[in-house]
């Protein structure tokens, strides 16, 4: 299956760790990669390949695969991070995650 | 640092064809897909289809080939029509730059560059 499965909404406390997660069969040959978007904005790519970050986005966003579910960590949220983040196969043949709702409380 | 600037009708009737352009700037098209992306009103993100420099090009099999996808390379330009749109076409529609990384046998591909974004609204 192509489809990629993601939690619809997740919540952090300031300043705490939080996981993300992407399940998907694809995942096992490609890495995720994620997405984070804000209201009314493009999606910013902030996670690629095995671990990489574009220039530019804070090192608290890490990414990790586990079998077939891809994970992004945020250590230490900020009130900035929250947004909602997508992940996608990892293949140009593209296919978007539901994307996930991040809630900094 | 490459830059998509996209434009195209945002306001279309049913049975009206939708056309959006979008130019690339500060950078080549070669070795790279070029795609696009909707996001219907409240919804996630849909890949539409690209298309490499050669001309190749590829879809969303679930979009059931409603779309077409072409490039000027002499403009720099790459383009998405779509005829007979109806309502449940409307959607923001991004552009994007698809970017490859890694070795042979272990390729992997993310968007690192995207459009702003045209809001197509399709309504009688």
């Amino acid at each position: 299956s192509s489809e990629l499965t993601q939690d619809p909404a997740v919540s952090v406390a300031l300043g705490q760790t939080v996981r993300i997660t992407c399940q998907g069969d694809s995942l096992r040959n490609y890495y995720a990669s994620w997405y984070q978007q804000k209201p009314g904005q493009a999606p910013v790519l902030v996670i690629y390949g095995q671990n990489s970050r574009p220039s530019g986005i804070p090192d608290r966003f890490s990414g990790s695969r586990s079998g077939n579910t891809a994970s992004l960590t945020i250590t230490g949220a900020q009130a900035e991070d929250e947004a909602d983040y997508y992940c996608d196969s990892g293949n140009h043949l593209v296919v978007f995650g539901g994307g996930t709702k991040l809630t900094v409380l | 640092q490459v830059q998509l600037q996209q434009w195209g009708a945002g306001l279309l009737k049913p049975s009206e064809t939708l056309s959006l352009t979008c130019a690339v700037y500060g950078g080549s098209f070669s070795g790279y897909y070029w795609s696009w992306i909707r996001q219907p009103p409240g919804k996630g993100l849909q890949w539409i289809g690209e298309v490499n420099h050669r001309g190749i090009t590829n879809y969303n099999p679930s979009l059931m080939s409603r779309f077409t996808i072409s490039l000027d390379t002499s403009k720099n330009q790459f383009s998405l029509k779509l005829n007979s749109v109806t309502a449940a076409d409307t959607a923001v529609y991004y552009c994007a730059r698809i970017n490859s990384g890694g070795r042979f046998g272990d390729y992997y591909y993310y968007i690192d560059v995207w459009g702003k974004g045209t809001t197509v609204t399709v309504s009688s």
